[in-house]
């Protein structure tokens, strides 16, 4: 059975750093891209990142670029979404979503609050 | 970046009844058009891929049409468990990957 664990959120200042994690099973890790999809409180969703399946190719919604990071450990079977600058407007749940382009399976998600 | 219009934004209906709920893609996205289920507190479920094939799991009530720019989601006879907010998403020209606002479906 294919499994996405998200780890690592919570609350954070504005201008604070996040690293969240996402453990995943159930499937060859390594043949699959990975994404990052977000939604914030009583909103809709947003695409936020995918990385290949080597780790060699990345892609960011504007909103993100060169403040999140996406990266993999693929001996670990581990997806990662660094988050520096956060601001007011990321707060919402993170999922990771096994797949690049279309999200065949979704983790739980977890709630990243950023406030003062 | 291709931006995609549901409509409605609620529908409100009764089990048993048909459900209509339709995506508009500001450009064409060919049939690369995906829909997905989320409930409260869940989420998002792949429901319908490239516009009209059915998810692993996914009960023949559901089914998807269109391309191009106009694509519809049927939900034949609804049940109890359908009434769920749905999502429309693009992958044919990316990035940036798109969502729709999404269509509450909701019992009346």
């Amino acid at each position: 059975e294919v499994q996405l664990v998200e780890s690592g959120g919570g609350l954070v200042q504005p201008g604070g750093s996040l690293r969240l994690s996402c453990a995943a099973s159930g499937f060859t890790f390594t043949s699959y891209a990975m994404s990052w999809v977000r939604q914030a409180p009583g909103k809709g969703l947003e695409w936020v990142s995918t990385i290949g399946t080597s780790g060699g190719s990345t892609y960011y919604a504007d909103s993100v670029k060169g403040r999140f990071t996406i990266s993999r450990d693929n001996s670990k079977n581990t997806l990662h979404l660094q988050m520096n600058s956060l601001r007011a407007e990321d707060t919402a749940v993170y999922y990771c979503a096994k797949d690049g382009d279309l999200f065949t399976k979704w983790g739980q998600g977890t709630l990243v609050t950023v406030s003062s | 970046e291709i931006v995609l219009t549901q409509s409605p934004a609620t529908l409100s209906l009764s089990p048993g009844e048909r459900a209509t709920l339709s995506c508009r893609a500001s450009q064409s996205v060919s049939s690369y058009l995906v829909w997905y289920q989320q409930k409260p507190g869940q989420a998002p479920r792949l429901l319908i891929y490239d516009a009209s094939n059915r998810a692993t799991g996914i009960p023949a009530r559901f089914s998807g049409s269109g391309s191009g720019t106009d694509f519809t989601l049927t939900i034949s006879s609804l049940e109890p468990e359908d009434f769920a907010v749905y999502y429309c998403q693009q992958r044919s020209n990316w990035p940036p990957i798109t969502f729709g606002q999404g269509t509450r479906l909701e019992i009346k």
